[in-house]
């Protein structure tokens, strides 16, 4: 049974840029969270999304947006980069109601130059 | 909103050594407090938690103690060994089912030494 699986697993871009992230929940999950882990830190909540819809978000701008998909797959949004979004991003699927559930999927590496 | 720390930073321990890591919060509502391992190149990995209505949890050689009072709960590893090696976080939350978002420490470097 595949885990959490996310896109690219690596990425370099250009200050200014915008950036895609994707994540596919593991079989059977219906939410997915998304996390920034700056180096040497510990993940920050980004958003959570749940029915195709934002459900929750942390204390990050409006450069950061995100989609669900009817397959409850994920996307991650990233415009106008700065040098300080370069970081491992995390996404994190669970079961509505299972919170506790949440498996954790291995990141997408970006940095900005 | 929540702030958790996370104490040491970094720790040497010989194996077969039992290695302490402790956490505090600030949010006395947080009532769910799981502790990750992440391994290089991997993603966090639960590898237990405990409920802010339990003092303590145990789980073969890992257990968890919970002070609500105190706002702090600490991970306990006994006889450790060299794949126990790994980045280790604390977590807090508050709310329930998925509304379960959480406020991670920065961290504790383990280094289990043959």
């Amino acid at each position: 049974d595949a885990g959490v699986t996310q896109s690219p697993t690596h990425l370099i871009k250009t200050r200014g840029q915008q950036v895609t992230l994707r994540c596919s929940p593991k079989s059977g999950h219906d939410t997915v969270s998304w996390y920034q882990q700056a180096l040497g830190q510990g993940p920050q909540f980004i958003f959570q999304y749940y029915e195709e819809e934002e459900r929750q978000r942390g204390n990050f701008p409006d450069r950061f947006s995100g989609h669900q998909f009817p397959n409850y797959s994920s996307e991650l949004n990233v415009n106008a980069l700065l040098l300080g979004d370069s970081a491992l991003y995390l996404c994190a699927s669970s079961l509505v109601g299972d919170g506790a559930g949440r498996v954790f999927g291995s990141g997408t590496r970006l940095t900005v130059v | 909103g929540e702030n958790v720390e996370q104490h040491p930073s970094t720790l040497s321990v010989q194996e077969g050594d039992s290695a302490v890591i402790k956490c505090t919060y600030s949010d006395s509502a947080s009532n769910y407090f799981p502790w990750y391992k992440q391994e290089l190149g991997k993603g966090p990995q639960l590898i237990i938690d405990i409920r802010s209505n339990v003092g303590e949890k145990k789980d073969q050689r890992i257990a968890v103690t919970l002070n609500k009072t105190a706002k702090h709960f600490s991970l306990h590893i006994t006889e450790t060994q060299p794949e126990d090696s790994a980045v280790y976080f604390c977590a807090a939350s508050t709310g329930g089912g998925s509304a379960r978002q959480l406020t991670f420490g920065s961290g504790t470097q383990l280094t289990v030494l043959p």
